[in-house]
């Protein structure tokens, strides 16, 4: 099983719509990070938790909700999707040694 | 504004020719500057990582170059291979990492 686990992988919404992308951990660790990437942007951070009662915006967090359920899983909630929300989504999770793992990201259309 | 500056865009480079992607940063806080490499449908992974109180780190093929004055950090792959074909991104941290805009190489035989 992979490390940090990412569903799903694909997903086709419409305007308006709500829609939650999950992310699980295996590793244990207490810090885990939500980024978009778009083409000619690079990544940007879209909120992160350094633990479960820890809730921080990033630099692009308009139009984004989180939920630190428990230590493993981070989710991610568009509460009324637009199209220039269309992007691939990565969670990652940090450990002692400052390495982030990313998981294989969700490619969201939003139609 | 982009923290993280990052370039060229996209490089092209024959194999085992030298590939050179550059970063600057603004930010005097930063304390960790770690290069990425994402492979299509996959996560970026680590490669290789700084802190700026050595100038230099080698790994194998790929090097980086820091310049603490400047404010500006190099990643260097020797003998490129086209294996090395990927998106690479530079990055820095104080508490959550900032990422550059990434660096298209293409590696041809």
């Amino acid at each position: 099983d992979a490390d940090v686990t990412q569903t799903p992988r694909n997903r086709i919404t419409k305007t308006g719509k709500r829609i939650m992308l999950e992310c699980s951990q295996t590793k244990g660790h207490d810090r885990m990070y939500w980024y978009r990437q778009d083409p000619g942007l690079g990544l940007r951070l879209i909120y992160y938790s350094f633990d479960v009662k820890d809730i921080n915006k990033g630099e692009i967090s308009d139009g984004y909700s989180v939920s630190r359920q428990a230590q493993a899983k981070f989710s991610l909630s568009l509460e009324s999707a637009i199209p220039n929300q269309t992007a691939l989504y990565f969670c990652a999770t940090q450990g002692e040694n400052y390495g982030y793992t990313f998981g294989s990201g969700t490619r969201l259309t939003v139609v | 504004q982009q923290q993280v500056k990052q370039s060229p865009q996209s490089l092209i480079v024959q194999k085992g020719g030298i590939s050179i992607i550059n970063c600057a940063y603004e930010n005097t806080a930063f304390d960790y500057f770690p290069w990425y490499q994402q492979f299509p449908g996959k996560g970026p992974a680590l490669l290789i990582a700084i802190r700026p109180d050595v100038s230099e780190k080698k790994e194998g093929r790929f090097t980086i170059s820091f310049n603490k004055s400047a404010k500006q950090f190099s990643l260097h792959i020797m003998d490129s291979q086209p294996g090395d074909s990927a998106t690479y991104f530079c990055a820095a941290s104080t508490d959550k990492l900032i990422f550059g805009t990434g660096t298209r190489l293409q590696v041809f035989p």
